[in-house]
Protein backbone atom coordinates (compact mmCIF):
# COMPACT_ATOMS: atom_id res chain seq x y z
CA UNK A 1 0.00 0.00 0.00
CA UNK A 2 1.29 3.49 -0.90
CA UNK A 3 2.91 5.44 1.99
CA UNK A 4 1.47 9.00 2.79
CA UNK A 5 3.17 11.74 4.05
CA UNK A 6 1.29 15.10 5.31
CA UNK A 7 1.58 17.29 8.40
CA UNK A 8 1.99 16.51 11.68
CA UNK A 9 0.04 19.32 13.15
CA UNK A 10 -1.93 22.44 11.81
CA UNK A 11 -3.48 25.58 13.53
CA UNK A 12 -6.72 27.30 12.30
CA UNK A 13 -9.41 30.21 13.43
CA UNK A 14 -13.03 29.76 13.65
CA UNK A 15 -14.54 30.44 9.93
CA UNK A 16 -11.21 29.93 8.06
CA UNK A 17 -10.78 27.61 5.29
CA UNK A 18 -8.56 24.50 5.71
CA UNK A 19 -6.73 23.16 3.35
CA UNK A 20 -4.51 19.86 3.98
CA UNK A 21 -2.42 18.73 1.68
CA UNK A 22 -0.90 15.03 1.07
CA UNK A 23 1.79 13.49 -0.57
CA UNK A 24 1.69 9.82 -2.23
CA UNK A 25 4.63 9.48 -4.72
CA UNK A 26 4.12 5.87 -5.55
CA UNK A 27 0.26 5.79 -5.82
CA UNK A 28 -0.90 2.73 -7.57
CA UNK A 29 -3.00 3.04 -10.77
CA UNK A 30 -5.99 1.47 -8.98
CA UNK A 31 -5.75 3.20 -5.71
CA UNK A 32 -8.23 5.63 -4.44
CA UNK A 33 -7.22 8.79 -1.98
CA UNK A 34 -9.71 8.24 0.89
CA UNK A 35 -10.00 11.05 4.33
CA UNK A 36 -10.95 9.98 7.91
CA UNK A 37 -11.98 11.97 10.56
CA UNK A 38 -10.93 11.50 14.39
CA UNK A 39 -12.57 13.05 17.27
CA UNK A 40 -10.90 12.55 20.89
CA UNK A 41 -12.24 8.45 22.47
CA UNK A 42 -13.98 8.28 19.08
CA UNK A 43 -13.53 5.46 16.32
CA UNK A 44 -12.58 7.27 12.92
CA UNK A 45 -14.67 8.11 10.53
CA UNK A 46 -15.18 8.49 6.69
CA UNK A 47 -14.73 11.85 5.19
CA UNK A 48 -14.22 11.61 1.61
CA UNK A 49 -12.85 9.77 -1.18
CA UNK A 50 -11.48 10.08 -4.47
CA UNK A 51 -9.28 9.44 -7.76
CA UNK A 52 -8.79 12.31 -9.66
CA UNK A 53 -9.70 16.07 -10.40
CA UNK A 54 -12.43 17.12 -7.98
CA UNK A 55 -14.77 15.37 -5.34
CA UNK A 56 -17.06 17.47 -3.42
CA UNK A 57 -19.83 16.45 -0.42
CA UNK A 58 -21.53 18.21 2.74
CA UNK A 59 -18.65 17.45 4.52
CA UNK A 60 -14.98 19.06 2.63
CA UNK A 61 -13.56 18.95 -1.38
CA UNK A 62 -11.10 16.66 -2.20
CA UNK A 63 -8.48 17.95 -5.02
CA UNK A 64 -6.63 15.90 -6.84
CA UNK A 65 -4.04 16.89 -9.26
CA UNK A 66 -3.56 14.93 -12.63
CA UNK A 67 -0.27 13.00 -11.79
CA UNK A 68 -2.24 12.62 -8.56
CA UNK A 69 0.72 12.73 -6.22
CA UNK A 70 -0.74 14.49 -3.72
CA UNK A 71 -4.29 15.42 -2.70
CA UNK A 72 -5.49 17.99 -1.01
CA UNK A 73 -8.27 17.61 1.45
CA UNK A 74 -10.19 21.08 1.98
CA UNK A 75 -12.63 22.28 4.77
CA UNK A 76 -14.49 25.30 4.01
CA UNK A 77 -15.23 27.85 6.70
CA UNK A 78 -14.37 25.62 9.80
CA UNK A 79 -15.69 25.55 12.92
CA UNK A 80 -14.54 24.72 16.51
CA UNK A 81 -16.06 21.05 16.21
CA UNK A 82 -14.01 20.90 13.31
CA UNK A 83 -10.64 20.25 16.10
CA UNK A 84 -9.83 16.29 15.12
CA UNK A 85 -7.06 14.24 13.74
CA UNK A 86 -7.61 13.91 10.07
CA UNK A 87 -5.62 10.80 7.76
CA UNK A 88 -4.99 10.65 4.54
CA UNK A 89 -5.00 7.36 3.05
CA UNK A 90 -4.48 5.30 -0.23
CA UNK A 91 -6.17 2.44 -1.01
CA UNK A 92 -6.91 0.04 -3.97
CA UNK A 93 -10.71 0.57 -5.36
CA UNK A 94 -12.77 -1.59 -2.28
CA UNK A 95 -9.75 -2.28 -0.24
CA UNK A 96 -10.66 -3.38 2.78
CA UNK A 97 -6.53 -3.21 4.90
CA UNK A 98 -6.74 0.54 5.71
CA UNK A 99 -3.64 1.55 6.63
CA UNK A 100 -3.37 4.79 9.06
CA UNK A 101 -0.46 7.02 9.87
CA UNK A 102 -0.35 9.72 12.32
CA UNK A 103 -2.38 12.04 10.98
CA UNK A 104 -2.72 15.56 10.83
CA UNK A 105 -4.42 17.29 14.34
CA UNK A 106 -6.33 20.15 13.39
CA UNK A 107 -6.88 22.82 15.99
CA UNK A 108 -9.49 25.27 15.58
CA UNK A 109 -9.66 28.04 18.17
CA UNK A 110 -12.29 30.96 18.56
CA UNK B 1 -29.98 0.68 12.80
CA UNK B 2 -26.85 0.47 15.44
CA UNK B 3 -24.25 0.50 13.54
CA UNK B 4 -21.21 -1.08 15.00
CA UNK B 5 -20.86 -1.35 19.05
CA UNK B 6 -18.62 -2.77 21.10
CA UNK B 7 -18.48 -3.93 24.71
CA UNK B 8 -17.17 -3.26 26.97
CA UNK B 9 -16.08 0.48 27.01
CA UNK B 10 -13.53 0.07 29.59
CA UNK B 11 -11.39 -2.92 31.03
CA UNK B 12 -9.03 -3.66 33.18
CA UNK B 13 -6.81 -6.98 33.52
CA UNK B 14 -3.94 -8.09 35.21
CA UNK B 15 -0.89 -9.59 33.29
CA UNK B 16 -2.02 -12.93 32.18
CA UNK B 17 -5.37 -13.01 32.42
CA UNK B 18 -7.22 -13.73 29.11
CA UNK B 19 -10.68 -12.09 27.82
CA UNK B 20 -13.00 -11.43 24.83
CA UNK B 21 -13.57 -8.08 23.55
CA UNK B 22 -17.12 -8.29 21.43
CA UNK B 23 -18.16 -5.98 18.10
CA UNK B 24 -21.06 -6.98 16.41
CA UNK B 25 -22.38 -5.03 13.51
CA UNK B 26 -25.72 -4.47 11.89
CA UNK B 27 -25.40 -3.62 8.55
CA UNK B 28 -25.10 -7.05 6.87
CA UNK B 29 -21.56 -5.96 6.34
CA UNK B 30 -18.88 -8.83 4.71
CA UNK B 31 -15.68 -7.10 5.72
CA UNK B 32 -14.69 -6.78 9.63
CA UNK B 33 -11.76 -5.75 11.42
CA UNK B 34 -10.21 -5.03 14.79
CA UNK B 35 -7.47 -2.42 15.42
CA UNK B 36 -5.58 -0.49 18.07
CA UNK B 37 -4.28 2.72 18.41
CA UNK B 38 -2.08 3.74 21.13
CA UNK B 39 -1.47 7.22 22.29
CA UNK B 40 -0.53 9.74 19.52
CA UNK B 41 -0.11 6.71 16.78
CA UNK B 42 -2.38 5.96 13.95
CA UNK B 43 -4.46 2.71 13.77
CA UNK B 44 -2.79 -0.61 13.36
CA UNK B 45 -4.83 -3.76 11.91
CA UNK B 46 -4.54 -7.03 13.81
CA UNK B 47 -7.29 -9.31 12.39
CA UNK B 48 -9.59 -9.15 9.69
CA UNK B 49 -12.44 -11.17 8.16
CA UNK B 50 -13.80 -11.41 4.85
CA UNK B 51 -17.16 -13.34 5.72
CA UNK B 52 -18.02 -15.83 8.57
CA UNK B 53 -15.80 -18.81 8.64
CA UNK B 54 -12.84 -16.67 7.05
CA UNK B 55 -10.09 -14.69 9.01
CA UNK B 56 -6.41 -13.50 8.04
CA UNK B 57 -3.59 -11.57 10.39
CA UNK B 58 -3.06 -7.87 9.39
CA UNK B 59 -0.16 -5.73 10.37
CA UNK B 60 0.12 -6.76 14.51
CA UNK B 61 -1.83 -10.23 15.22
CA UNK B 62 0.96 -11.74 18.08
CA UNK B 63 -1.17 -11.95 20.94
CA UNK B 64 -4.89 -12.17 19.56
CA UNK B 65 -7.18 -14.89 18.00
CA UNK B 66 -10.17 -14.10 16.34
CA UNK B 67 -13.24 -15.93 14.41
CA UNK B 68 -16.43 -15.40 12.40
CA UNK B 69 -18.79 -17.49 12.72
CA UNK B 70 -21.81 -15.41 11.98
CA UNK B 71 -21.86 -12.54 9.52
CA UNK B 72 -22.64 -10.26 12.37
CA UNK B 73 -20.06 -10.92 15.17
CA UNK B 74 -16.40 -10.92 15.25
CA UNK B 75 -14.71 -11.16 18.88
CA UNK B 76 -10.76 -10.55 19.53
CA UNK B 77 -9.80 -13.00 22.26
CA UNK B 78 -6.61 -11.55 24.58
CA UNK B 79 -5.20 -15.23 25.00
CA UNK B 80 -2.53 -13.87 27.87
CA UNK B 81 -2.67 -10.16 28.27
CA UNK B 82 0.40 -8.15 28.33
CA UNK B 83 1.21 -4.46 29.57
CA UNK B 84 2.21 -3.75 26.11
CA UNK B 85 -1.17 -4.80 24.95
CA UNK B 86 -2.97 -1.68 26.68
CA UNK B 87 -4.44 0.30 23.97
CA UNK B 88 -7.74 1.31 23.06
CA UNK B 89 -9.36 -1.38 20.47
CA UNK B 90 -11.54 -0.68 17.32
CA UNK B 91 -13.57 -3.00 15.34
CA UNK B 92 -14.75 -2.00 11.82
CA UNK B 93 -17.46 -3.34 9.27
CA UNK B 94 -17.54 -2.80 5.68
CA UNK B 95 -19.12 -3.98 2.50
CA UNK B 96 -16.32 -5.77 0.57
CA UNK B 97 -16.76 -5.20 -2.90
CA UNK B 98 -18.74 -1.46 -2.95
CA UNK B 99 -16.84 0.81 -4.63
CA UNK B 100 -16.19 2.41 -2.03
CA UNK B 101 -13.59 2.78 0.78
CA UNK B 102 -16.08 3.31 3.68
CA UNK B 103 -15.73 1.45 6.75
CA UNK B 104 -17.80 2.03 9.90
CA UNK B 105 -16.13 1.85 13.30
CA UNK B 106 -17.30 1.12 16.49
CA UNK B 107 -16.90 3.49 20.22
CA UNK B 108 -13.63 1.89 21.26
CA UNK B 109 -12.84 -0.51 23.82
CA UNK B 110 -10.43 1.04 25.92
CA UNK B 111 -8.13 -1.75 27.48
CA UNK B 112 -5.61 -0.97 30.40
CA UNK B 113 -3.38 -4.41 31.03
CA UNK B 114 -1.78 -3.80 34.75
Amino acid sequence: LAKTTQPISMDSYEGQEVNITCSHNNIATNDYITWYQQFPSQGPRFIIQGYKTKVTNEVASLFIPADRKSSTLSLPRVSLSDTAVYYCLVVPRGGTALIFGKGTTLSVSS
Amino acid sequence: NAGVTQTPKFQVLKTGQSMTLQCAQDMNHEYMSWYRQDPGMGLRLIHYSVGAGITDQGEVPNGYNVSRSTTEDFPLRLLSAAPSQTSVYFCASSYSDRGTNEQFFGPGTRLTVL
